[in-house]
This record gives structure tokens, sequence and C-alpha cells, in this order.
């Protein structure tokens, strides 16, 4: 069965690094998604992208972020300069055509500590 | 924005009882409701979903509702089992809004064998 990958599973990094987490999205699907999660709390979006450029982005997604579908098939979140409050899972998620309903699929995450 | 509410947080049951996770939403032009399983150190998976124009879907052991008027939805299991031990997440979708997904708190099911 296709799955969302995502690498690595965990990144540690020290303040005012940039990380970059990736994602390899199923094959056909077209839709992509970031979202974190916060430890103890809520699944939060980030950001959805189609057709090479950002459809959709939260007040969470400020200027330190951004994405980038870089070679067809890999999906890239960057934060330039982390802050501590960056801490969290972050999930990709990709879906396929056929409209809203079609189910997004997750990947398994990455968890990014920032020390 | 959207803004979905799921009680309870917690929720412990005996094997082969029913367990009933329910969740609110604010944004009347919501027109999708999934339903998702976190295992430990995995992803959010689909379980179920409905779409507004449903009151009720049911797969096997699961069941969701869907009360638009009072903009409330419901997960339903039946006969649990210890494998059904999990973090479930609500989720609601509204098309103005880029396609995304607004997730409720979670709920911690435990199943005691």
């Amino acid at each position: 069965e296709p799955e969302v990958t995502q690498t690595p599973s965990h990144q540690v990094t020290q303040m005012g690094q940039e990380v970059i987490l990736r994602c390899v999205p199923i094959s056909n699907h077209l839709y992509f998604y970031w979202y974190r999660q916060i430890l103890g709390q809520k699944v939060e979006f980030l950001v959805s992208f189609y057709n090479n450029e950002i459809s959709e982005k939260s007040e969470i997604f400020d200027d330190q972020f951004s994405v980038e579908r870089p070679d067809g098939s890999n999906f890239t979140l960057k934060i330039r300069s982390t802050k501590l409050e960056d801490s969290a899972m972050y999930f990709c998620a990709s879906r396929g055509v056929g409209g809203p309903y079609n189910e997004q699929f997750f990947g398994p995450g990455t968890r990014l500590t920032v020390l | 924005g959207e803004n979905v509410e799921q009680h309870p947080s917690t929720l412990s049951v005996q094997e082969g009882d029913s367990a009933v996770i329910k969740c609110t939403y604010s944004d009347s032009a919501s027109n999708y409701f999934p339903w998702y399983k976190q295992e430990l150190g995995k992803g959010p998976q689909l379980i179920i979903d409905i779409r507004s124009n449903v009151g009720e879907k049911k797969d096997q052991r699961i069941a969701v509702t869907l009360n638009k008027t009072a903009k409330h939805f419901s997960l339903h299991i039946t006969e649990t089992q210890p494998e059904d031990s999990a973090v479930y997440f609500c989720a609601a979708h509204t098309p103005a809004a880029g396609n995304k997904l607004t997730f409720g708190g979670g709920t911690r099911v435990l199943v005691k064998p």
C-alpha cells in the first residue's frame, strides 16, 4: 500500500539554526500539506501546496517557514531560524485528485527538538 | 475560522464495551468530517469519514453520526478490543479554507482487557 514517508524521524537542532524536514508524498497525489503537533496539543495546519504554489497558510506559517517541491517527488519544509517554540512533531500529508473528500494520507512525522 | 472541540480528552473502557467520542464545530460551511486514529510513534490514519449530506455512516465496529443543525458529530466504537487503544482525532474540512483540516484536541482511548 502506498504511503507518505518522512525523514528524519527525529531532528535535534540549536536555536537559530536552519532545518529542512523532508517528505515523499504518495506518487500520484497532487495536494500536499504540512501540519504540526506540539506535545499534548492539537494537530495544527501549517500550509497547503498545489500546482507548485502555496494555496493556503496559517498564521503560524510566517516568514521563517518555506516549502518547496524541488524535484517532483520530495516536498520539504524549511525553518530558517528555529525557535524553542518550534519544537513539535511535524506531519506531512498528501491527497489525490477527485475533490476535497479524498483522504489526506499522513506520514509518520518528524519530531523536531530545538535546544 | 473553524474551531473544533472534542470530548472527552481521555476515555477508559472495558474490553467489549462501547466507546463514544463527541466533537462540535463552529463553521456551518464545513462539509466533510474525517476521524483519525493515531498510534504511538505513527502519523494519524483515517478510520472513517462522513460528508455533510449524510447523517450516519457505519463500517464494521465503528460508526459516525453527524447533526448539521447542532454542528456536532460523534464516533462510536462497539465491542472494543485492546488494539483500539490509541488517540483519536476528529477533524472538519472547510471548502473556503484551502482544503485544510481543522482538528479537535484528541481523545486518548484505553481499552482494558
